[in-house]
C-alpha cells in the first residue's frame, strides 16, 4: 500500500517558469490538500479538494491552480514560478475533516 | 482569529527520559486535536486525534490530554528512544472550517 505518493521529490525552476506537481492517493480517500512549509512557520494550506471535480483555496492560494480529475490524484500547478514560491510542500489526504490526515514524502522546489 | 501556539519551540533530553509538550489554542468553535510527528525530510505523520468529549488518548509511547476548557493540549512521551527525535506538530480544527490551524511545532532532540 503505497499511501501517498507525490512526484517529482526535488525540483529547482527558474523564475517565470511553470510546472505542475502531481499528488496520488490508493486509500480512496474523498479529501485531498496541497500545503507548503517553510522554516520557522507552520505548514499553510495552499488548496484542497473535498471529492472529485471539486476544489477550493485555503490560506494562500495565489499563484498557484490545482484540478481533481480523478478521486486518487490531486494536481498543483504553478504558472509562474516566482523566488517566494520556493518551499517544500506536502500532499496530503483524509476521509474527512474528523481523520487524520495521510501525507505524501514532500516536494522541495527551489525557484531561482 | 483562530491560532495554535506551542511550547517548547525545541527541546532537548536523555534517552529513556519523559517529555511533555504543550499545545494552547484559541480556534473556535472546537472540533479536534490532532499531534502529529514530522522526521527530519519526511512528511507528518498522525500520532493521536481528539474530539471535544476525548480527554485523552494514547499511541504505543505516546499519551495526548486534552482540556477542551482551558484550550490546552499536551503530549507526553514516555521513555524517549533516539527514534523520538523530531519535529511535533499540534493541529485544531474548526466546526465548518476545512482549514485547520497548524502550530509551528517543538522540536524535540533525544541525545543517547
Amino acid at each position: 500500500n503505497a499511501g501517498v505518493t507525490q512526484t517529482p521529490k526535488f525540483r529547482v525552476l527558474k523564475t517565470g517558469q511553470s510546472m505542475t506537481l502531481l499528488c496520488a492517493q490508493d486509500m480512496n480517500h474523498e479529501y485531498m490538500y496541497w500545503y507548503r512549509q517553510d522554516p520557522g512557520m507552520g505548514l499553510r494550506l495552499i488548496h484542497y479538494s473535498v471529492g472529485e471535480g471539486t476544489t477550493a483555496k485555503g490560506e494562500v492560494p495565489d499563484g498557484y491552480n490545482v484540478s481533481r480529475l480523478k478521486k486518487q490524484n490531486f494536481l498543483l500547478g504553478l504558472e509562474s514560478a516566482a523566488p517566494s514560491q520556493t518551499s517544500v510542500y506536502f500532499c496530503a489526504s483524509s476521509y474527512g475533516e474528523d481523520y487524520g490526515y495521510t501525507f505524501g514524502s514532500g516536494t522541495r522546489l527551489t525557484v531561482v | 482569529k483562530n491560532q495554535v501556539e506551542q511550547s517548547p519551540q525545541s527541546l532537548i533530553i536523555l534517552e529513556g527520559k519523559n517529555c511533555t509538550l504543550q499545545c494552547n489554542y484559541t480556534v473556535s468553535p472546537f472540533s479536534n486535536l490532532r499531534w502529529y510527528k514530522q522526521d527530519t525530510g519526511r512528511g507528518p505523520v498522525s500520532l493521536t486525534i481528539m474530539t471535544f468529549s476525548e480527554n485523552t488518548k494514547s499511541n504505543g509511547r505516546y499519551t495526548a490530554t486534552l482540556d477542551a476548557d482551558t484550550k490546552q493540549s499536551s503530549l507526553h512521551i514516555t521513555a524517549s528512544q533516539l527514534s523520538d527525535s523530531a519535529s511535533y506538530i499540534c493541529v485544531v480544527s474548526a466546526w465548518g472550517s476545512y482549514i485547520p490551524t497548524f502550530g509551528r511545532g517543538t522540536s524535540l532532540i533525544v541525545h543517547p
